[in-house]
């Protein structure tokens, strides 16, 4: 079975520019979760999509968003990009909604100069 | 407030020597406990996990973890630790929903 699946594998935008990022989870999963990886904050949850509808929401603000399809695939967009917003982006996926170990992608390299 | 904590930020280990990391989490009840390791510029791969049951949980590529309730703790084990081990292990828990908590990592560096 193949693992999660997350492109494009690296990005370089200029601040002010808008990216979407795409994830597509094991065959069969549901739920998609999205968090960002930083040398200074860590692993931090973006938001988790379960059926398309986000069931989670972390503590980041609105220029964060995403989507998630009816074949579960799903895609995170983020606007107005700042410095602050370079980070490795990953994507997780899951059977369920809950109670169920997550798989990770090998993720998104954005860099935003 | 719900939060891991992985004290150790950097340890260093021969080769062949056991390894134990530590992980204490805060949560007002059982939390799902996983140890997660991220190889440099990959993503995280599950190495273990703890639900309920048996508190000593066994992993792959020979790690183990023992859930302790009286002290929080979830430490990660291998008795002996391989070149290849070499990385970063995330602790990291949900209270059963998919938003994970991770603490900052322990990097691991084999000495051979």
């Amino acid at each position: 079975k193949a693992g999660v699946t997350q492109t494009p594998r690296y990005l370089i935008k200029t601040r002010g520019q808008q990216v979407t990022l795409s994830c597509s989870p094991i065959s069969g999963h549901r739920s998609v979760s999205w968090y960002q990886q930083t040398p200074g904050q860590g692993l931090q949850f973006l938001f988790e999509y379960f059926s398309e509808t986000q069931r989670n929401k972390g503590n980041f603000p609105g220029r964060f968003s995403g989507r998630q399809f009816s074949n579960s695939r799903s895609e995170m967009n983020v606007s107005t990009l700042e410095l602050g917003d370079s980070a490795l982006y990953l994507c997780a996926s899951s059977l369920g909604a809950g109670g169920n170990e997550q798989f990770f992608g090998p993720g998104t390299r954005l860099t935003v100069l | 407030a719900q939060s891991v904590t992985q004290p150790d930020i950097h340890i260093t280990v021969s080769e062949g020597a056991s390894l134990e990391l530590r992980c204490n989490y805060s949560y007002g009840a059982t939390p799902y406990l996983f140890w997660y390791v991220q190889s440099p510029g990959q993503g995280l791969q599950l190495l273990l996990k703890y639900f309920s049951g048996d508190t000593l949980v066994q992993g792959i590529k020979g790690f183990e973890a023992e859930f302790k309730r009286s002290q929080s703790s979830f430490n990660l084990r291998k008795p002996s630790v391989h070149w290849s081990d070499a990385a970063e292990y995330f602790c990291a828990f949900t209270g059963g929903g998919n938003k994970l908590t991770f603490g900052t990592g322990t990097q691991l560096k084999v000495e051979l």
